[in-house]
């Protein structure tokens, strides 16, 4: 099993609308999660940390939660053509405290 | 203005040389990180150091090497040992290792080899 995983494939989603990206990861001690937005040929920016189960809001964004399941969500509500882009999942792997990151899922807002 | 400084942003490399990459940070910050990103896939640790003076393997360390003399600063060799050495390298930092703090990169050098 891969340490942190991202299945779904590219995702479009009509401008106004609510993408939803999901994570699961393979490390029961991680405590700390993180969601990245990734530009074209650009670096990855840091948009959303959560360490807690449940909600977590930021603006039009929403990280959710759930450890007994080793699940992490993101959702952007109202998409915005800026928010294509590739998100990035990443964990903290309690072990020896290094970030492993997903392979990522590519959103594309459709105006 | 603080921040994470990758140099070059584009650098072309001759089969067989080693060549370095640079990064250097100004957010006094304990830990930095160096990963590889080739196309369509995510982020790839290849070395990580928490502190001055020490450093650790990540999950692709073979044929780079790494060091942390001073603690701004923390370049990334790809010797010739590295067989497919094109890819795109991010250098990340955080405030200390620990498990919640989170990274920041700067903004990546494009290796190509011709």
């Amino acid at each position: 099993q891969k340490e942190v995983e991202q299945n779904s494939g590219p995702l479009s989603v009509p401008e106004g609308a609510i993408a939803s990206l999901n994570c699961t990861y393979s490390d029961r001690v991680s405590q700390s999660f993180f969601w990245y937005r990734q530009y074209s040929g650009k670096s990855p920016e840091l948009i959303m940390s959560i360490y807690s189960n449940g909600d977590k809001e930021d603006g039009r964004f929403t990280a959710q939660l759930n450890k007994a399941s080793q699940y992490v969500s993101l959702l952007i509500r109202d998409s915005q053509p800026s928010d294509s882009a590739t998100y990035l999942c990443a964990v903290n792997m309690g072990g020896n405290n290094r970030l492993a990151f997903g392979k990522g899922n590519q959103v594309v807002v459709i105006p | 203005d603080g921040g994470i400084t990758q140099s070059p942003k584009y650098l072309f490399r001759k089969e067989g040389q080693n060549v370095t990459l640079s990064c250097e940070q100004n957010l006094n910050h304990d830990a930095m990180y160096w990963y590889r990103q080739d196309p369509g896939q995510g982020l790839r640790l290849i070395y990580y150091s928490q502190i001055v003076n020490d450093f650790q393997k990540g999950d692709i360390a073979e044929g780079y090497s790494v060091s942390r003399e001073k603690k701004e600063s923390f370049p990334l060799t790809v010797t010739s040992a590295q067989k497919n050495p094109t890819a795109f390298y991010l250098c990340a930092s955080s405030i200390d290792g620990g498990m919640g703090t989170e990274a920041f990169f700067g903004q990546g050098t494009r290796l190509t080899v011709v």
